[in-house]
């Protein structure tokens, strides 16, 4: 099993600009979140989702969209980047009373 | 609402010496309990985890942490600090008492770093 696997590790963006972060797990998991990670504040919930069809917000939804079509894969978008959205992001599936991580994407809004 | 507040960011201990790193939290509910340690440029990875069982609760490494819910608490110890335990450490509640729900609080972090 690979576990959680994001894409890509790091990214460079221009203010206004979109993209999409990938992330899939091969666990079967049906819960799936997406974090940020920003120094001093841990790590923020962003999205989640508890099956294939179903998200609901976080903590810090604004900026980002996801969806999820399939129990494997749960994308996160930027719509229109902002340098406020610099930060490390996090996936991660659960079952079991476990998270799981993936190794995250690192994003730089200039 | 839930919250997790862990105290000091920056934890600095000397090789062989207890390590003691502090975790308070807040929940309505009877809570479910985490530790996740974070290596540099690497993604979270799961200590150990309290769900209502036995309030010692033994993880990997040689870490453990005993809830007390009089005081709110699930501090993570270790009687001997190693040098490869030098990373961040997440303290995370879950809320409505379960963590199938895709949803963590997490605290702040404490880093911590072990002295030669």
């Amino acid at each position: 099993n690979a576990g959680v696997t994001q894409t890509p590790k790091f990214q460079v963006l221009k203010t206004g600009q979109s993209m999409t972060l990938q992330c899939a797990q091969d666990m079967n998991h049906e819960y799936m979140s997406w974090y940020r990670q920003d120094p001093g504040m841990g790590l923020r919930l962003i999205h989640y989702s508890v099956g294939a069809g179903i998200t609901d917000q976080g903590e810090v939804p604004n900026g980002y969209n996801v969806s999820r079509s399939t129990t494997e894969d749960f994308p996160l978008r930027l719509l229109s980047a902002a340098p406020s959205q610099t930060s490390v992001y996090f996936c991660a599936s659960s079952a079991l009373e476990t998270q799981y991580f993936g190794p995250g994407t690192r994003l730089l809004v200039l | 609402a839930q919250s997790v507040t862990q105290l000091g960011s920056h934890v600095s201990v000397s090789e062989g010496a207890l390590v003691l790193l502090r975790c308070n939290y807040s929940s309505s509910v009877p809570p479910y309990l985490f530790w996740y340690v974070q290596y540099p440029n690497q993604g979270l990875q799961l200590l150990l985890k309290y769900t209502s069982a036995a309030t010692l609760v033994k993880g990997i490494n040689g870490f453990e942490a005993e809830f007390k819910k009089s005081e709110t608490s699930f501090h993570l110890t270790k009687p001997s600090a190693h040098m490869s335990d030098a990373a961040e450490y997440f303290c995370a509640v879950s809320p409505y008492g379960s963590s199938n729900t895709g949803k963590l609080i997490f605290g702040q972090g404490t880093t911590l770093q072990v002295k030669p």
